[in-house]
Parts: C-alpha cells; structure tokens; sequence
C-alpha cells in the first residue's frame, strides 16, 4: 500500500513558472526524499530532509516538512522542459520492533503516487 | 563507475512462468533493494538484502523471493506468475544502513510482461 498521497497527480506549466509538489504521509518518520522518474525509467534521487528539518534547498529545488501535519512540498523554481518527468516524495519509517527498533528501516521507503510534471516550453 | 545495473531489461512471460531478475548494485554498496512499480503507480517494497541477510519483506506472496551473493549482487525470482506481476521491477543500493539517511540509487529496471 502507499504511504503518501501526492498532489496534484499531473502538473502543466510553461518554462520559467515555479512548480509546486504536495505530499502527505501517515506514519512517523526518520526523513522524507523526493525521487524524480523520466519515462518509466529507474528513479534518482533528488533531496532528502530529515525529521528534525523544517526547510532545505538545493540548486533549484527547495523542500518543506511539516511533521505536526505529516506532510511536505517540493518547490521547483524556473522550471525548464528538461524538468518534464513524474516525481515521487518516499519516506523513511521509523521501526518500532525488531534489532532496528528506533531506528532506520534499512532503506525501505515508502513511496507515494507521484505527480507528473509537464513543462512546456 | 558504473551504476546500479540490472538484466534483462525487457522480458516477456506467459501466466505461469517463472522469472529471474538480476541486479549488480554500485561498488561498494553492500544493501540492495527490490521494488514493484505498476504502470501509473508509486514503487512498492518487495525487499531489502544487507550482507547477504534478509532485513526487509513488502507485503508480497511467497511467489517472490530474493537472495543476495558474496559479492552483493541480487537475485529477484517469482514463480507461477499472474497477468497482475506485469510490471517494472526496480533494484536500489545503498551503503551500508545510515541511521535516518537511507539514500537509495536506483537501477534502469527490468519490464515483465506477463501474457
């Protein structure tokens, strides 16, 4: 089953507006990492913000947590046609039982459903 | 260097088939990690493999099973495949477990066709 649900699930705009990403999730977390997916292909890593992190940026990107809400966001700014692909927030649950108890899950993340991103340009 | 490599990158099965996937993870990741991704769909978690033990398992039937080999390279095998495998299966490796900063580097996928 997802962990998250994304919003919205397709996104147009034209080259040089921002993108807005939504993301929501249901259980506590160790972090919070958006994916970026072109055409069905395998999935690369964007950014990864921790649970005790409010805000981090990166080139273009900028991300928000909001653990009280259990939801995040991924700003793209001066978006180009080169940033037309699906992008997935996944998170990082934090394990209650077993010898990792507390701790990570040993990279089980959970991904949501993804909102496309179409760039026009 | 090369990256996460997987094989064969398309197949097709008929209903009933067994099938083999393969993964070599980067040089020096010793965690690899399997995922389903359906057509329209978010990766699901099948499994996750740290020196060469079990640490994870998605909620899969016992279809699905994994092993990983001395020199951390994966395994991904389903038997008696459904219409519903159809699907890209993804493989993940990382460095050894990091304490909340799991960043997994993805392969291209292998795409199965059950008919």
């Amino acid at each position: 089953s997802q962990q998250g649900e994304e919003d919205p699930q397709a996104l147009s705009i034209q080259e040089g507006e921002n993108a807005t990403m939504n993301c929501s999730y249901k259980t506590s977390i160790n972090n919070l990492q958006w994916y970026r997916q072109n055409s069905g292909r395998g999935l690369v890593h964007l950014i990864l913000i921790r649970s005790n992190e409010r805000e981090k940026h990166s080139g273009r990107l900028r991300v928000t947590l909001d653990t009280s809400k259990k939801s995040s966001s991924l700003l793209i700014t001066a978006s180009r046609a080169a940033d037309t692909a699906s992008y997935f927030c996944a998170t990082d649950a934090i394990s209650y039982f077993g010898p990792n108890a507390g701790g990570t899950s040993y990279g089980k993340l959970t991904f949501g459903q993804g909102t496309i991103l179409t760039v026009h340009p | 260097d090369a990256g996460v490599t997987q094989s064969p990158t398309h197949l097709i099965k008929t209903r009933g088939q067994h099938v083999t996937l393969r993964c070599s993870p980067i040089s020096g990741h010793k965690s690899v990690s399997w995922y389903q991704q359906v057509l329209g769909q978010g990766p699901q978690f099948i499994f996750q493999y740290y020196e060469k033990e079990e640490r994870g398992r998605g909620n899969f039937p016992d279809r699905f099973s994994a092993r990983q080999f001395p020199n951390y390279s994966s395994e991904l095998n389903v038997n008696a495949l459904l219409l519903g495998d159809s699907a890209l299966y993804l493989c993940a490796s990382s460095p050894a477990p990091l304490r909340g900063a799991n960043v997994l580097t993805f392969g291209a996928g292998s795409r199965l066709t059950v008919l």
